[in-house]
């Protein structure tokens, strides 16, 4: 099973800063990694898929990068609607498995 | 509107059954591989099980193996979660998810339900 190591745990920044969360896998993933946003009550949204590629509505100011075992979630200049709990997530192997998630919060 | 509806979550009791349905609309179901993620109470997405876009395969995790069937009928634009031998540590809130590519690969999941909460308690 690959697992996927998250950090940090909790990041604590302000409106406007920039964030860079991390996701390490045990194994390599080629890009066949995607990260998802989720919010109290709601189900998760997929931000980036293939390790680069924004989904569907997702503004440039979210940005993944990496490959193989080491991968970036990076928001720009954060607004107030990105506090959030963010997860990584494979699709290289069976089993499907994700981080075991991020939380970013306001400072 | 790309939608997901799941249905069928409840109350039962360690070794009950239950059986979940998700019906999907707004695109083409036959096409696209479709999957259940579930979430424990204040806990992590959890990969539960998935299936191909004609039903011929099947995938699941290891905590359900054996207990939990997928299937889904392209007719009905409808997927089901059969949940046999519940258990207290299958409560959760359970998502029917979409592939976010067409043909033959279980993708990243692009469209997601609202959920159904399942609980397993005496």
């Amino acid at each position: 099973e690959i697992v996927l190591t998250q950090s940090p745990a909790t990041l604590s920044l302000s409106p406007g800063e920039r964030a860079t969360l991390s996701c390490r896998a045990s194994q390599s993933v080629n890009s066949y990694l995607a990260w998802y946003q989720q919010k109290p009550g709601q189900a998760p949204r997929l931000l980036i898929y293939d390790a680069s590629n924004r989904a569907t509505g997702i503004p440039a100011r979210i940005s993944g990068s990496g490959s193989g075992t080491d991968f970036t979630l990076t928001i720009s200049s954060l607004e107030p609607e990105d506090f959030a709990v963010y997860y990584c997530q494979q699709r290289k192997d069976w089993p499907i498995t994700f981080g075991q998630g991020s939380r970013l919060e306001i400072k | 509107e790309v939608q997901l509806l799941e249905s069928g979550g409840g109350l039962e009791q360690p070794g009950g059954s239950l059986r979940l349905s998700c019906v999907a609309s707004g695109f083409t179901f036959s096409r696209y591989f479709t999957t259940w993620v579930r979430q424990a109470p204040g806990k992590g997405l959890e990969w539960v099980s998935s299936i191909s876009s004609s039903g011929d395969n099947t995938y699941y995790a290891d905590s359900v193996k054996g207990r939990f069937t997928i299937s889904r009928d392209n007719s009905r634009n409808t997927l089901y979660l059969q949940m046999d031998s519940l258990r207290a540590e299958d409560t959760a809130v359970y998502y029917c998810t979409k592939a976010h590519i067409g043909a033959f690969t279980v993708g990243h999941f692009d469209v997601w339900g609202q959920g159904t909460m399942v609980t397993v308690s005496s």
